[in-house]
C-alpha cells in the first residue's frame, strides 16, 4: 500500500459525459501527478501540482483539467469523453518539488471505459 | 527533447536464470533514471533510482541497476528470477533543469517460466 488513495476504482461512462477522478496523495505529500495508461499510449505523464499550484503539464488534453485543494487532495476533471479516452488513470505523490529527483508513490487507478 | 527506449517488449527468462531488461536514455544531459514495477491490477512500485553518486543502484527485490553515462543506459538485472517477479517493468527518466516532468518508456513484460 503506497499511501496513495483513488476514488473510484472503476467507472463507465458514456462518450459526451463527464466525469471527476480524485487522487488523495500521502500524508506530508506536495506534490500530485496524473498519469494514463491505454495499451496503445502507454503511461503517459497529463500534469503535476504542487501545493496547489500547476508545475508541469504533460499530453493532457484540452478537455481534460485538474486542480489541488487546499488539503492537497486532486481531482482530475475529463469532460466530452470519447472512446478513446477509456484508459487507466494513476495519480502519483511525491513529498517536494527536488529538482525531479524525487520518488513518486503511485495509486492503485480508477479505470474509466467509456461507451 | 528527452527520450527513453526500452527494448524488448517481452522478455522470458526461466526461474533461477539471469533477467537482464534494458532502458536506454535520449539527453544531452544526463537525467534522473528510475525503475518502477507494475503488478497485475496494481499501481506503479518504485524498485530503484539513480540521482548522483554510485552508479550502481541496488533496489528492493533484489533488483540493481548501473548507470553507465558513456553508454546513455540504465539496464536493470537480477541474478536469479523468481516466479513472483513476473510483472512490467518501466524504467522513466526525469531531467535535472527543473521542468518536473517525468517520461516513461513504454514497459517491459517479464514472463518468469517455471
Amino acid at each position: 500500500d503506497s499511501g496513495v488513495t483513488q476514488t473510484p476504482k472503476h467507472l463507465i461512462t458514456a462518450t459526451g459525459q463527464r466525469v471527476t477522478l480524485r487522487c488523495s496523495p500521502r500524508s506530508g505529500d506536495l506534490s500530485v501527478y496524473w498519469y494514463q495508461q491505454s495499451l496503445d499510449q502507454g503511461l503517459q505523464f497529463l500534469i503535476q501540482y504542487y501545493n496547489g499550484e500547476e508545475r508541469a503539464k504533460g499530453n493532457i488534453l484540452e478537455r481534460f483539467s485538474a486542480q489541488q485543494f487546499p488539503d492537497l487532495h486532486s481531482e482530475l476533471n475529463l469532460s466530452s469523453l470519447e472512446l478513446g479516452d477509456s484508459a487507466l488513470y494513476f495519480c502519483a505523490s511525491s513529498v517536494a518539488l527536488a529538482g525531479g529527483g524525487e520518488t513518486q508513490y503511485f495509486g492503485p487507478g480508477t479505470r474509466l471505459l467509456v461507451l | 527533447a528527452q527520450s527513453v527506449t526500452q527494448l524488448g517488449s517481452h522478455v522470458s527468462v526461466s526461474e533461477g536464470a539471469l533477467v537482464l531488461l534494458r532502458c536506454n536514455y535520449s539527453s544531452s544531459v544526463p537525467p534522473y533514471l528510475f525503475w518502477y514495477v507494475q503488478y497485475p491490477n496494481q499501481g506503479l512500485q518504485l524498485l530503484l533510482k539513480y540521482t548522483t553518486g554510485a552508479t550502481l543502484v541496488k533496489g528492493i527485490n533484489g533488483f540493481e541497476a548501473e548507470f553507465k553515462k558513456s553508454e546513455t543506459s540504465f539496464h536493470l538485472t537480477k541474478p536469479s528470477a523468481h516466479m513472483s517477479d513476473a510483472a512490467e517493468y518501466f524504467c522513466a527518466v526525469s531531467d535535472r533543469s527543473g521542468t518536473y516532468k517525468y517520461i516513461f518508456g513504454t514497459g517491459t513484460r517479464l514472463k518468469v517460466l517455471a
